[in-house]
């Protein structure tokens, strides 16, 4: 059971956008930690993708950003792309468990 | 380039230990926090162990009391400790690195453990 909430999945025709939701608490999100975003290809190590308010390590295209509200964050995707199918996770610190994971959105192109 | 290397996963014996290492490169390895991350196949993540610039320690209460995270500078590396081991401790193992912020900015490749009979 994960501490941060995501959907399991979230598909989208390519050029679309497609927004990933991740839900926390006050002892984490809400409390005002930081939200970082992770890209996992198949069969590949998780990536940074998004860290802090929205920012994107080198190389991230900025069809990627990310957003936060109280105790929630969400990842918007636009103009999505083939190679965006991937499985995609947010992760926060918590007062009482340290670092957490969401439970991991797959995105699916139609 | 940072580049992280992980090795010593493999197959052992439910109560049984293991003692995995990541090699790191391309960064001062001794400013850096470094963690343990692991991933059952199929499943979400959960962090497992961190241990900051300064040898300081933290453990999730799945694994703390049965591993140990430790540092050694001079080698760019360091290490898991994992005793007492459970199937449910079966995953892939992946290290990873932050500096001055609570994200894993670079990632291993990962090492499969695999605790069986």
């Amino acid at each position: 059971q994960s501490v941060l909430t995501q959907p399991p999945s979230v598909s989208g025709a390519p050029g679309q956008r497609v927004t990933i939701s991740c839900t926390g608490s006050r002892s984490n999100i809400g409390i005002g930690y930081d939200v970082h975003w992770y890209q996992q290809l198949p069969g590949t190590a998780p990536k940074l993708l998004i860290f802090g308010s929205d920012s994107r390590p080198s190389g991230v295209p900025d069809r990627f950003s990310a957003s936060r509200s109280g105790t929630s964050a969400s990842l918007a995707i636009t103009g999505l792309q083939a190679d965006d199918e991937a499985i995609y996770y947010c992760q926060s610190y918590d007062n009482s468990l340290f670092y957490v994971f969401g439970s991991g959105t797959k995105v699916t192109v139609l | 380039e940072v580049k992280l290397v992980e090795s010593g996963g493999g197959l052992v014996q439910p109560g049984g230990s293991l003692r995995l290492s990541c090699e790191a490169s391309g960064l001062t390895f001794s400013r850096y926090d470094m963690h343990w991350v692991r991933q059952v196949p199929g499943k979400g993540l959960e962090w497992v162990a961190v241990i900051g610039s300064a040898g300081d320690t933290h453990y999730p209460g799945s694994v703390k009391g049965r591993f140990s995270i430790s540092r050694d500078n001079g080698k760019n590396s360091f290490f898991l400790q994992m005793n007492s081991l459970r199937a449910e401790d079966t995953a892939v193992y992946y290290c990873a690195s932050s500096q001055n912020s609570l994200r894993f900015s670079i990632w291993g490749q990962g090492t499969m453990v695999t605790v069986s009979s």
